[in-house]
């Protein structure tokens, strides 16, 4: 069975670009939720997807955009690109709607802005 | 704001010694999930603990989840060299369809030959 897939693997923008992410879920789940990892640190809190709807959002400035698809993928986008936004992009999949949750992880997007 | 503190930072030790990790909050969660993560890749999710006190085994590895639910332990016996690699631990808070994971800084391990 097909896990979380996220594409593409690597990318490289300049400054000032923007740049979109996309994740497909596992198979039946319905919550997407996205994170940034900054090299030396655990996974921060972007975003989280529930049945087409934004369910969550992290301390993120407004460039930082999702959406998830009636497919129940996701794109998350990034405006006005910075140094800072330099991280591994992760995409977590989960059943959603339960008082608990087991979140399955992509492999990650890393972006590289120069 | 959740605040999610693992220790230790980093850890280096022989082939076939013991460890253990822990993650501490001043939080309540629903559940406790600790990770493996390989540079470059994604976490793999090794366990979930949802009930205060809960004990799971994972061949030599063993997870604990606090009474109170606020802390989690990870205990590795005689580790081994493929051991190796950055564990976090998460917790989760999930509320009707919001769900969020606020997750510890990670401790690096290395076993040595």
């Amino acid at each position: 069975d097909a896990g979380v897939t996220q594409s593409p693997t690597h990318l490289i923008k300049t400054r000032g670009q923007h740049v979109t992410l996309r994740c497909s879920p596992i198979s039946g789940h319905k919550s997407v939720s996205w994170y940034q990892q900054v090299l030396g640190q655990g996974p921060q809190f972007i975003f989280q997807y529930y049945e087409k709807e934004e369910r969550g959002r992290g301390n993120f400035p407004d460039r930082f955009s999702a959406r998830q698809f009636p497919n129940y993928s996701s794109e998350l986008n990034v405006n006005a690109l910075l140094l800072g936004d330099s991280a591994l992009y992760l995409c977590a999949s989960t059943a959603g709607g339960g008082v608990w949750f087991e979140a399955f992880f992509g492999q990650g997007t890393r972006l590289t802005v120069v | 704001t959740q605040l999610l503190e693992q220790s230790p930072q980093f850890l280096s030790i022989q082939e076939g010694e013991n460890l253990t990790v822990y993650c501490n909050s001043s939080s309540v969660f629903s559940s406790l999930q600790w990770y493996r993560q390989e540079p470059g890749e994604g976490p793999v999710l090794l366990v979930t603990v949802v009930t205060g006190g809960e004990v799971k085994k994972l061949k030599r590895l063993t997870f604990q989840f606090g009474d109170a639910r606020k802390d989690s332990s990870l205990h590795i016996t005689a580790a081994q060299p493929g051991d190796t690699g950055l564990y976090l631990c998460a917790g989760g808070i999930s509320n009707f369809g919001n769900e969020k994971l606020t997750f510890g800084t990670g401790t690096r391990l290395t076993i040595i030959p």
